[in-house]
């Protein structure tokens, strides 16, 4: 069955040192998703990315924060200076031609800031 | 904010039906009531959607009262893997999905 990667499964960084978060979401799909999970909150939606171009955001995905699509696979969240608020799970998911009905997500990367 | 309210916790017996409760009152027209589920350490795991009919997989039934205002979930015959975090979610639009807290089922031998 296929399924949603990601890597690193963790990472620690330093404050203000800039982090790529790297998903493969699966191959047939066309709408692309990141969400975070501080330890022991909900999850909550970062971004969403179609057709080359970001499609909607929350009011956390600010400035520091960007997506990629770089090649016809990888999928990228990178932030740019991390905060200690950063600290989080990071879940990428992907979703089919039927608009983000039904969204497959990854494992997660924990994102470790110190 | 999420548009959704479930109880904290609950417990089943193992083999037992499982059913999980969601009042989602101010939910709009064309607003469709998902239900994923977070084992512990993992993804969240997608299980059913509807709009305004009962859908059932697989996985789950899915009951949604005549008004909207509230939603079931049913696993019919729970097993000790079904133990997670279940999350009734109002998607919002195409592409964003407005996570509540969600109900930790425990299922128990």
């Amino acid at each position: 069955e296929p399924e949603v990667t990601q890597t690193p499964s963790h990472q620690v960084t330093q404050m203000g040192q800039e982090v790529i978060l790297r998903c493969v979401p699966i191959s047939n799909h066309l709408y692309f998703y990141w969400y975070r999970q501080i330890l022991g909150q909900k999850v909550e939606f970062l971004v969403s990315f179609y057709n080359n171009e970001i499609s909607e955001k929350s009011e956390i995905f600010d400035d520091q924060f960007s997506v990629e699509r770089p090649d016809g696979s990888n999928f990228t969240l990178k932030i740019r200076s991390t905060k200690l608020e950063d600290s989080a799970m990071y879940f990428c998911a992907s979703s089919d031609l039927s608009g983000g009905v039904e969204q497959y997500f990854g494992p997660g990367t924990r994102l470790t800031v110190t | 904010d999420a548009k959704t309210t479930q109880p904290t916790s609950m417990d089943c017996a193992e083999g037992r039906a499982a059913n999980l409760p969601c009042n989602h009152s101010t939910i709009s027209g064309n607003e469709y009531v998902y239900w994923y589920r977070q084992i512990h350490s993992q993804g969240p795991q997608y299980i059913i959607h509807g709009l305004k009919n009962n859908e059932t997989n697989e996985m789950a039934s899915l009951i949604i009262t005549e008004d909207r205002k509230s939603s079931t979930l049913i696993l019919p015959h729970a097993t000790l893997r079904d133990t997670a975090v279940y999350y009734c979610i109002v998607r919002v639009s195409n592409y964003q999905l407005i996570w509540g807290a969600g109900t930790k089922l425990i299922i128990k031998p």
